[in-house]
């Protein structure tokens, strides 16, 4: 089974520019989440998909930010313009529906790291 | 608001040590906690998932437990060893519909040969 695999791996960016993150989720996995880590900070949850639709954005740290999952299989998250204090490690993380999920745990990609400078 | 702690930020053991890593969250009222391993560069990868109504839960050389009263999770590794050198984070559950994590900062552990 192909893991959760995340693009680009580094970003390096100047501030101001867009950079679009893409993770593409284990096959069969409606849920899809995306986490933030910045230096010297704990991972942060940013959004959840449950297949196309968000289920939970409360993490999104401003309009800033767009996340998208057409057709319920790889999302992207868009940052546009960015900022210095986007900088960090985003990770995807994906996991199955219902009593599989909370049983089985997550499954997360290698995360993008992107640098704003 | 949940709040996740672990302790200590950083470990050196030397190889063949048995040793505790600690977690302590502030709200009881959590689905489940899961420990995770992150090596430099990579990804999370999964050690060990423990619900809410379990207590403890093995995996090879690693034991966590799970004390939802007192809001305290344990990660137990027999007889490390210098593979084991990772980032060790800890997250618990807060919500069985979203599946949102609420993540430590990790503990840095270094197994000296």
């Amino acid at each position: 089974e192909a893991g959760v695999t995340q693009f680009p791996s580094h970003s390096v960016i100047e501030k101001g520019q867009t950079v679009t993150l893409r993770c593409d989720p284990i096959s069969g996995h409606d849920n899809l989440y995306w986490y933030r880590r910045v230096m010297g900070k704990e991972i942060k949850f940013l959004l959840h998909f449950v297949k196309e639709s968000k289920q939970d954005e409360s993490g999104m740290p401003n309009n800033r930010f767009l996340a998208e999952r057409t057709g319920g299989t790889y999302s992207t998250l868009k940052v546009q313009p960015a900022e210095l204090e986007d900088s960090g490690v985003y990770f995807c993380a994906s996991s199955p529906l219902g009593g599989r999920s909370l049983r089985d745990g997550y499954t997360f990609g290698s995360g993008t790291r992107l640098t704003v400078v | 608001k949940q709040e996740v702690t672990q302790i200590p930020a950083a470990l050196s053991v030397p190889e063949g040590e048995n040793l505790v890593l600690n977690c302590s969250f502030t709200d009881s009222a959590i689905y489940n906690l899961q420990w995770f391993r992150q090596d430099p560069g990579k990804g999370l990868t999964s050690l060990l998932l423990i619900q809410s109504s379990q207590r403890e839960q093995t995996s090879g050389r690693l034991n966590a437990s799970l004390d939802k009263s007192s809001g305290r999770s344990t990660l137990y590794i027999a007889a490390s060893q210098p593979g084991d050198s990772a980032t060790y984070l800890c997250a618990v559950s807060i919500s069985g519909n979203t599946g949102k994590l609420i993540f430590g900062q990790g503990t840095t552990l270094q197994v000296k040969p």
